[in-house]
């Protein structure tokens, strides 16, 4: 089965550093572009940034270049996001998603979210 | 910056066509995605490239795309389709998602 699979929920303050998880399996993950996207409370989808785990070339969508780093470990077929130093609007739930094959393609598979709460 | 028009909420009676519409400029030029958010859940991909249902969608979801205006219709809508659906579209390297749109079965 095809599946990505995230970190669990994380309570953190503000000011503090983090890194969530996105493992996949079930295909070939270094051949799939692998996208972070943000939803806050009771909002829409944003996509935050994507990388290609083959050779960790790296987008960043403008309002996220600067905010946080995604990286990639291709031996263990995990993609991460990271916060350096969270904010309390960084408070969301956070999902990545298996970019399809092909130019403007969909996000066909998607993992099941992890919940960032931030305090301050 | 490119972006796509979606209405806030959608109704449609049990049993009967919902149809939920994206809107932008030409949308007809572009390949349109739709995603299915039940609440509480992660989005799922139920049409992509206008008019392509992934494995596992009913026939009941179909998509199409042409002029200003792209349209997701689901027909004899189930309480199970109570959800939020979001259109997604490309603008060069930039992904665009629709706002959003719940659809509540009565």
């Amino acid at each position: 089965e095809v599946q990505l699979v995230q970190s669990g929920a994380e309570v953190k303050k503000s000011g503090e550093s983090l890194k969530i998880s996105c493992k996949g399996s079930g295909y070939s993950f270094t051949s799939y572009w692998i996208a972070w996207v943000r939803q806050m409370p009771g909002k829409g989808l944003e996509r935050m940034g994507t990388i290609y785990p083959d050779d960790s070339d790296t987008r960043y969508s403008p309002s996220f270049q600067g905010q946080v780093t995604i990286s990639v470990d291709k031996s263990i077929s995990t993609a991460y996001l990271k916060w350096s130093s969270l904010k309390a609007s960084d408070s969301a739930m956070y999902y990545c998603a298996r970019q399809g094959r092909g130019g403007a393609s969909a996000f066909d598979i998607w993992g099941q979210g992890t919940m960032v709460t931030v305090s301050s | 910056s490119y972006e796509v028009t979606q209405p806030l909420s959608v109704s449609v009676a049990l049993g009967q066509a919902a149809r939920i519409t994206c809107g932008e400029n030409n949308i007809g030029s572009k390949d349109v995605h739709w995603y299915q958010q039940r609440p509480g859940q992660a989005p799922v991909l139920v049409i992509y490239r206008n008019n392509n249902r992934p494995s596992g969608i009913p026939e009941r979801f179909s998509g199409s795309n042409s002029g200003n205006t792209a349209t997701l219709t689901i027909t004899r809508a189930q309480a199970g389709d109570e959800a939020d659906y979001f259109c997604q579209v490309w603008d060069s390297s930039t992904v665009v998602f629709g706002g959003g749109t719940r659809l509540t079965v009565l």
